[in-house]
């Protein structure tokens, strides 16, 4: 059974600094790799999606990479703002079936 | 290009009574979701329509839960008498490709608050 992890739950940074979310699943065979973000009280934005065969996208500030092999999803913020706040989320779609396994997310906390 | 709405935004009932969420889907897109999430954790699937026939279910509580999407559009997911365990955020997402694959494209959410 697909398990994904977001290691940490909360991270607070001061503005300016890069930094990397993480994103962990037990079973490499997946479909793509999706990280979201998520603002209190609103729904969810897709920001980057990766299918298997890739290693990387980039999306402005973002970039985000792929390693099935070691199961791990890294997400790039390169010179962080007080409006990246927000929970970040990253969801699988497997292989083997159409849905997408979610994190539980990590809460970031950018301090002006 | 017009995002997935949704309505309401907030809903407050009391527990046994009954409730009611709309949503409307990027135009054009095949298939479309309704996600419950609870605070602290990762959306939980509950319903997904493929045009307007359901391809999975298997998680929606259908004692108290059911869903339509007619014409394969809108749809709307109804609680039917709703339990505390019911206060979340309801997501409806939609999605171009079939098979549920595609890239998903939510809406804000109603947020559900049972007393």
């Amino acid at each position: 059974k697909q398990e994904v992890t977001q290691i940490p739950a909360a991270l607070s940074v001061p503005e300016g600094e890069n930094l990397v979310l993480n994103c962990s699943f037990t079973d490499s065979a997946i479909y793509n790799l999706q990280w979201f973000r998520q603002d209190p009280g609103k729904g969810l934005t897709s920001l980057l999606l990766i299918q298997s065969s890739q290693r990387e996208q980039t999306s402005g500030r973002l970039n985000a990479s792929l390693d099935k092999s070691s199961g791990r999803s890294t997400l790039y913020i390169a010179a962080s703002q007080p409006g990246d706040s927000a929970t970040y989320l990253c969801a699988v779609h497997m292989d083997s079936n159409y849905q997408l396994i979610w994190g539980a997310g990590t809460k970031l906390i950018i301090k002006p | 290009e017009a995002g997935v709405a949704q309505s309401p935004r907030y809903k407050i009932i009391e527990k046994r009574q009954s409730v009611a969420f709309w949503c409307n889907p990027i135009s054009g897109h095949a298939t479309l979701y309704w996600y419950q999430q609870i605070l602290g954790q990762g959306p939980k699937l509950l319903i997904q329509f493929q045009n307007n026939g359901v391809v999975d279910d298997s998680q929606l509580p259908k004692d108290r839960f059911s869903a339509e999407r007619l014409k394969g559009v809108d749809s709307t997911l109804k609680i039917q008498p709703a339990k505390l365990e019911d206060s979340a955020v309801y997501l409806c997402a939609s999605s171009l490709e079939g098979g549920g694959m595609g890239e998903q494209f939510f809406g804000p959410g109603t947020r559900l608050t049972v007393l």
